[in-house]
């Protein structure tokens, strides 16, 4: 069955630092990949969006990578703040659905 | 302002009581989707819709029904809720959706703030 997955559960890094995100995929090939930001009790914000012909795309301080042989994709925050704290999830789409990985919590440590 | 609604916000309701959390979006968006969110689960797609009349199951229906028979609404029914279905409800709506490379075409989901439902 198709799966995603994001890597741990919580994240800690030092304030400055690059933060690195992690979702791989199984079993399928998406078109495109998507990268949320979520706070406690709050709709998901979208990021970024990047597609399967496409090996990176920036945004600010965001970068997203997208390796079709790996299956996975990389999400990086770099010059990170204590406000980037939050959970990020990562979305592929399978068919006409959007499935979600269950989200990687950050937290940016002052 | 461009914007997802969901009512109500919060619901505390017993087993078997009918209800309808509606959705409704003000960006002529095509796409809509409903999502429950559980601890250690993440988002599930419970349903989703590419038009009006047109929708379809997502991974998790069991329980729910919904309609779409206006462009900018797409109600979730719970006709006999269980406390099974106590979560998190989010609406979302995209204006493209994604049918892969064939298209081209994808949009990022725009989601309401949320519908926190207990069944008891």
């Amino acid at each position: 069955s198709q799966k995603i997955e994001q890597n741990s559960e919580a994240l800690n890094i030092q304030e400055g630092k690059t933060a690195t995100l992690t979702c791989n995929y199984t079993n399928y090939s998406p078109a495109y990949l998507q990268w949320y930001r979520q706070d406690p009790g709050r709709g998901p914000v979208f990021l970024l969006l990047i597609r399967e012909n496409e090996k990176e795309k920036r945004k600010e301080r965001l970068k997203v990578t997208f390796d079709t042989t790996l299956k996975q994709s990389l999400f990086h925050i770099t010059a990170s703040q204590p406000a980037d704290s939050a959970t990020y999830l990562c979305a592929l789409n399978r068919d006409d659905k959007i499935i979600f990985g269950k989200g990687t919590r950050l937290h940016i440590l002052p | 302002e461009a914007q997802v609604t969901q009512n109500p916000r919060y619901l505390i309701t017993v087993t078997g009581k009918k209800l309808t959390v509606t959705c409704s979006q003000n960006m002529n968006h095509e796409y809509m989707s409903w999502y429950r969110q559980d601890p250690g689960l993440g988002l599930r797609q419970i349903y989703y819709s590419m038009n009006v009349e047109v929708t379809d199951k997502g991974d998790v229906p069991e329980g729910y029904k919904v309609s779409r028979k206006e462009k900018r609404n797409f109600p979730l029914i719970l006709e006999s809720p269980s406390p099974n279905q106590t979560s998190l409800y989010f609406c979302a709506s995209s204006l493209f959706y994604g049918l892969g490379v064939s298209t081209g075409e994808a949009g990022e989901l725009f989601f309401g703030e949320g519908s926190r439902l207990t069944v008891l």
